[in-house]
């Protein structure tokens, strides 16, 4: 198993752009989530989806769209990047069986200008 | 909602003392709890975790974590501290969802 991956490891956009950062999944989870990790402020949830078709707000929902076709992906949109962007972005996944092991990727170190 | 407080956002010890870290957490069912660590430039690792079973929960590295549901703590403790432990140690918790809510964060340094 790959476990979580993410693409792309590292970026750098200009304010107004948009891209994708990717997450994938082998393990069947129907639970993925995306955390953004900024100093001094914890790791905080963005958007969660408990399965293929279904996806809800976190904490940091603002400026960013998620979809969830199938259940190994669950891709994070940024429409048009701001610099408050910036940060270092999460994904998570873990199965409804065993909900208390959650398996992060490695991360995307986004920096907006 | 779930929230958790890290109490001292940097905690600093020589090489071989006590590391204590301190997490409160505020729930009035016991969720999950958790504690990672995240060296520098790298992901997170789980380094335990409690799930309703024994309170004195044993993780990697000599870790442990104690909790203590009328304090609605969670600290982290190892009896000797290593130039290798020097990291960011997040504490968080898993109420009834499988949301995970995480404290701010202690950056854990180690003086030789």
């Amino acid at each position: 198993n790959a476990g979580v991956t993410q693409t792309p490891k590292f970026q750098v956009l200009k304010t107004g752009q948009s891209m994708t950062l990717q997450c994938a999944q082998d393990m069947n989870h129907e639970y993925m989530s995306w955390y953004r990790q900024d100093p001094g402020m914890g790791l905080r949830l963005i958007h969660y989806s408990v399965g293929a078709g279904i996806t809800d707000q976190g904490e940091v929902p603002n400026g960013y769209n998620v979809s969830r076709s199938t259940t190994e992906d669950f891709p994070l949109r940024l429409l048009s990047a701001a610099p408050s962007q910036t940060s270092v972005y999460f994904c998570a996944s873990s199965s409804s069986v065993r909900r208390d092991t959650q398996y992060f990727g490695p991360g995307t170190r986004l920096t907006v200008l | 909602a779930q929230s958790v407080t890290q109490l001292g956002s940097h905690v600093s010890v020589s090489e071989g003392a006590l590391v204590l870290l301190r997490c409160n957490y505020s729930s009035s069912v016991p969720p999950y709890l958790f504690w990672y660590v995240q060296y520098p430039n790298q992901g997170l690792q789980l380094l335990l975790k409690y799930t309703s079973a024994a309170t004195l929960v044993k993780g990697i590295n000599g870790f442990e974590a104690e909790f203590k549901k009328s304090e609605t703590s969670f600290h982290l403790t190892k009896p000797s501290a290593h130039m290798s432990d020097a990291a960011e140690y997040f504490c968080a918790a898993q109420g009834g969802s499988e949301k995970l809510v995480f404290g701010k964060g202690t950056k854990l340094t180690v003086n030789p």
